[in-house]
């Protein structure tokens, strides 16, 4: 079965310090990863994606994931956290093989501590 | 490009009316996906077409709930008759068959009183 797990839902860090979201997902074939951002009463926004090709996929607003195979993890980074870095983030798994359904985790909130 | 764009915003309404949500996806893209997200069960697929055909409706909770293309710029989400539990914000997304991310757009927020 496919899934997306995303360990945790609530994170608090300090502006200035690093992020780190965590996502781990389980598909029996090579998906294609994203990672959404959604800020309050806004829609989903497209950070990244991984599509088979770098595994070290940066995205906008100065965040980037790391694509582990052995890990089976997608994990979300950015070196300093901004105030406006806070928001709901979503982990995202796209099946292949024709079966076009996505899977969304449960979400991530990123609070930033001033 | 407007992106996705959804209308109304904001839709409040009684139980047992009727109401319709709108979806206009980008120009050119081949899938267009509803979905549904409550604080309860986060976000949800109710239902997705491809070339105007609707593929999986698997994820519309019942009966109540109906989704139409007539046509690649437009596609509607309608409940008959609305409950309370109907509430929560309503996003339509769309993509190109050759994968990538999606587009959603910025949702509308349905309370049913």
């Amino acid at each position: 079965a496919q899934s997306v797990t995303q360990l945790d839902s609530h994170v608090s860090v300090s502006e200035g310090t690093p992020v780190l979201l965590r996502c781990n997902y389980s598909s029996s074939y090579s998906p294609s990863l994203f990672w959404y951002v959604q800020h309050p009463n806004k829609g989903l926004q497209l950070l990244l994606k991984y599509t088979s090709a770098a595994t070290l996929v940066k995205g906008i607003n100065g965040f980037e994931a790391e694509f582990k195979k052995s890990e089976t993890s997608f994990h979300l980074t950015k070196p300093s956290a901004h105030m406006s870095d806070a928001a709901e983030y979503f982990c995202v798994v796209r099946l292949p093989m024709g079966d076009d359904k996505i899977i969304f985790g449960k979400g991530t909130r990123l609070h930033i501590l001033p | 490009d407007a992106g996705v764009i959804q209308s109304p915003r904001h839709e409040v309404t009684e139980m047992g009316q009727e109401v319709t949500l709108r979806c206009k996806p980008i120009s050119g893209h081949d899938y267009l996906f509803w979905y549904r997200q409550t604080m309860m069960r986060g976000l949800e697929l109710l239902i997705y077409f491809n070339n105007n055909v609707p593929i999986d409706d698997s994820g519309m909770p019942e009966d109540r709930f109906s989704a139409k293309m007539p046509n690649a710029s437009f596609s509607t989400l309608k409940i008959q008759p609305s409950e309370p539990r109907d509430s929560a914000v309503y996003f339509c997304a769309s993509s190109l068959l050759a994968g990538g991310g999606y587009t959603f757009g910025s949702g509308t927020r349905l309370t049913v009183v």
